[in-house]
C-alpha cells in the first residue's frame, strides 16, 4: 500500500475485554514498529520486528499485551483484560531496513470503560 | 538521565524567524537520528533523517549532528505559522554487532509556536 494503514481508526472497549489492533505496513518493509502515545506525552516504544521476529519485545508493559507479525507483512497487537490504564494512541510504523526511516500509521485510538 | 532528551519549549517564534530546536541522547553507540513532526491529533510525520557528522540541508529544514557532543538539532528557516507543532528527536542505535538495531527512542517532544 502507499502508506501504513492500521485498523481500527478509533476503539472503545469495556474494561476486562481483550481487544486486536491491526497494522499493515508499506509494502516491502521488512521492519515494524509499535508504539503508544498517552495525552501530552511522548511515544512509548512497545516491541519491533524485522520479518517475522522480534528482536526487542522488551516495551510490552506487561503480559497481557502480545503482538505478532505473519508473512512478514500485517502485525497484530494483542490486549488482554484491557485496564484503563492501556486507553492510549497505539502507532505502528515501518521502514524498508532495520533502523532506517520509520513512517507511521494514522494510529489506533483505544478508549477503555 | 533520560536516553533521548529536548529542550521542553515550548518555543515561540515570530513568523519568518529561524526555529531552532534541540536534542541530546546518552547512548554513544547510537547511529541513526531523526526528526519528526506531530500536529495535534495526528500522527508523527518523518521530516528529516542525519546519521553523519555535520549539516543536511532539506528545503527550509537543517538538521545538525555532532557526535562527539552527542547533540541533535533541527533549525527551520523563514518560519511559517503552518510549523506549528511538536517535533520529536528519535534515536536509534546499533547493536553489539554494530548494524541497525531497529528500536527507536523518542523524546518527549517540544512544542513550537509560529505566530505571525
Amino acid at each position: 500500500g502507499a502508506g501504513v494503514s492500521q485498523s481500527p481508526s478509533n476503539k472503545v472497549t469495556e474494561k476486562g475485554k481483550d481487544v486486536e489492533l491491526r497494522c499493515d505496513p508499506i509494502s516491502g518493509h521488512t521492519a515494524l514498529y509499535w508504539y503508544r502515545q498517552s495525552l501530552g506525552q511522548g511515544l512509548e516504544f512497545l516491541i519491533y520486528f524485522q520479518g517475522n521476529s522480534a528482536p526487542d519485545k522488551s516495551g510490552l508493559p506487561s503480559d497481557r499485551f502480545s503482538a505478532e507479525r505473519t508473512g512478514g507483512s500485517v502485525s497484530t497487537l494483542t490486549i488482554q483484560r484491557t485496564q484503563q490504564e492501556d486507553s492510549a494512541v497505539y502507532l505502528c510504523a515501518s521502514s524498508l531496513r532495520e533502523g532506517g526511516r520509520a513512517f507511521f500509521g494514522q494510529g489506533t485510538r483505544l478508549t477503555v470503560v | 538521565q533520560k536516553e533521548v532528551e529536548q529542550n521542553s519549549g515550548p518555543l515561540s517564534v515570530p513568523e519568518g524567524a529561524i526555529a531552532s530546536l534541540n536534542c541530546t541522547y546518552s547512548d554513544r553507540g547510537s547511529q541513526s537520528f531523526f526528526w519528526y513532526r506531530q500536529y495535534s491529533g495526528k500522527s508523527p510525520e518523518l521530516i528529516m533523517s542525519i546519521y553523519s557528522n555535520g549539516d543536511k540541508e532539506d528545503g527550509r529544514f537543517t538538521a545538525q549532528l555532532n557526535k562527539a557532543s552527542q547533540y541533535v538539532s533541527l533549525l527551520i528557516r523563514d518560519s511559517q505559522p503552518s510549523d506549528s507543532a511538536t517535533y520529536l528527536c528519535a534515536v536509534g542505535k546499533a547493536n553489539a554487532g554494530g548494524t541497525s538495531y531497529g528500536k527507536l527512542t523518542f523524546g518527549q517532544g517540544t512544542i513550537l509556536t509560529v505566530h505571525p
